[in-house]
């Protein structure tokens, strides 16, 4: 059974603030992470699709990191707006798998 | 991107009777769907994946006759829970894979609620 946690589990801040959670995954069998919104009553949405070691992608205020060899990924939220409250979620594809494994999730609220 | 249309997106039922999820794709084949659940706080758990032509694969802990998967076309899967009992209230989403590099798309989730 493959390990992806998401941390923290929720987190509120105030409207302007920038933000930060953490994915973390097994370090072997890497093929592939993904990054999810998902908005209440929505489809998940995806950010990213990270590959490489090292890889950094942006998306207007949202930014995420790829660390392969240690099993992590952030994503990055710069000025958060209320409209960035969503559910967001990591899912690993590792080599030997056609399935992602997904976190649990980070729930952020942002506060106008 | 491609679009999955889930419905109902929610249903309520009485313990005993079946209910069933469908899933389209609306722009694209998919010849084979994932089904997740999803309990409270917890992460979107694989069920099943469904294969157009072919028999479901199950993962495991997951009750066959239970979770009646069928994928007859190449637009639509179906889950059907049958003879649903109040521990089967869950959060049910679909999703048709990842082809290589690109991202998974999915419905909308079905909220089922057993009374």
């Amino acid at each position: 059974i493959l390990n992806v946690e998401q941390s923290p589990q929720s987190l509120h801040v105030q409207e302007g603030d920038s933000t930060n959670f953490t994915c973390s995954f097994p370090s072997s069998n890497f093929y592939a992470l993904h990054w999810y919104r998902w908005e209440t009553a929505k489809s998940p949405e995806a950010l990213f699709v990270m590959t490489l070691n090292g890889d950094e992608k942006k998306k207007g205020r949202i930014s995420a990191t790829l660390n392969t060899k240690e099993g992590y990924s952030y994503l990055y939220i710069k000025g958060s707006q209320p409209e960035d409250s969503a559910t967001y979620l990591c899912a690993f594809l590792s080599g030997s798998a056609r399935q992602l494994t997904f976190g649990s999730g980070t729930q952020l609220t942002v506060l106008p | 991107g491609a679009v999955v249309s889930q419905h109902p997106s929610w249903v309520i039922c009485k313990s005993g009777t079946s209910v069933k999820i469908e899933c389209r794709s609306l722009d694209f084949q998919a010849t084979t769907m994932f089904w997740y659940r999803q309990f409270p706080k917890q992460s979107l758990m694989l069920m099943a994946t469904s294969n157009e032509g072919s028999k479901a694969t199950y993962e495991q802990g997951v009750e066959k006759d239970k979770f009646l998967i069928n994928h007859a076309s190449l637009t639509l899967s179906t889950l059907t829970v049958t003879s649903a009992h109040p521990e089967d209230s869950s959060f049910y989403i679909c999703s048709a894979p990842p082809r290589g590099l690109a991202e998974a798309f999915f419905g909308q989730g079905t909220r089922l609620t057993v009374v």
